[in-house]
């Protein structure tokens, strides 16, 4: 059984570029949760995917926005980059309300 | 407001030493807990979950946790220490009446010594 997989791993950008990061979900898995860790800090929600609907979203802005597709894999993307989203991207992967498995994360840097 | 509070920001103990991870939650209605383990530069794992079971949770790595409904907490605790405990722990919780998004605490960062 394939875990939760992210790409890319690392990544640096400049203050108003735009950003792509993908998740593939755990096999079985229909649910994709996104969230932003910056440093030293706890996961933040920023929106889950539900059978490719968004199901929720948390406190960020229009410019984050997100994708899930029929496979269930996702996409997280970021317009206007600024300073403060530097942080590490997770992403996890459940079937309905069960628990959340996480990937590896992304690390992205803005300069 | 719901929300999750971790005391203590780094915990240091000895090896073979107690661990106690401290998680205290905001809720009239009992959620769903879990905490997960980070290492450095590694996603999350889930450690253990408590879902209205029983109150004492076992989990992964020695690990095992509390629910305690009258003090909102969910301790996380370990007999004896291993310098591989070594990381970041955190505690989430989902709270009822919503979709699954996990409400994570700040992160209790623990170190071990010889």
């Amino acid at each position: 059984e394939t875990g939760v997989t992210q790409s890319p791993t690392h990544l640096i950008k400049t203050r108003g570029q735009q950003v792509t990061l993908r998740c593939s979900s755990q096999s079985g898995h229909n649910t994709v949760s996104w969230y932003q860790q910056a440093l030293g800090q706890g996961p933040q929600f920023i929106f889950q995917y539900y059978r490719e609907e968004e199901n929720g979203r948390g406190n960020f802005p229009p410019r984050f926005s997100g994708l899930q597709f029929p496979n269930y894999s996702s996409e997280l993307n970021v317009n206007a980059l600024e300073l403060d989203d530097s942080a590490l991207y997770l992403c996890a992967s459940n079937k309905n309300q069960e628990t959340q498995y996480f990937g590896p994360g992304t690390r992205l840097l803005v300069l | 407001a719901q929300s999750v509070t971790q005391l203590g920001s780094h915990v240091s103990v000895s090896e073979g030493a107690l661990v106690l991870l401290r998680c205290n939650y905001s809720s009239s209605v009992p959620p769903y807990l879990f905490w997960y383990v980070q290492y450095p530069n590694q996603g999350l794992q889930l450690l253990l979950k408590y879902t209205s079971a029983a109150t004492l949770v076992k989990g992964i790595n020695g690990f095992e946790a509390e629910f305690k409904k009258s003090e909102t907490s969910f301790h996380l605790t370990k007999p004896s220490a291993h310098m591989s405990d070594a990381a970041e722990y955190f505690c989430a919780v989902v709270f009822s009446g919503g979709y699954n998004k996990l409400i994570f605490g700040a992160g209790t960062r623990l170190a071990v010594h010889p």
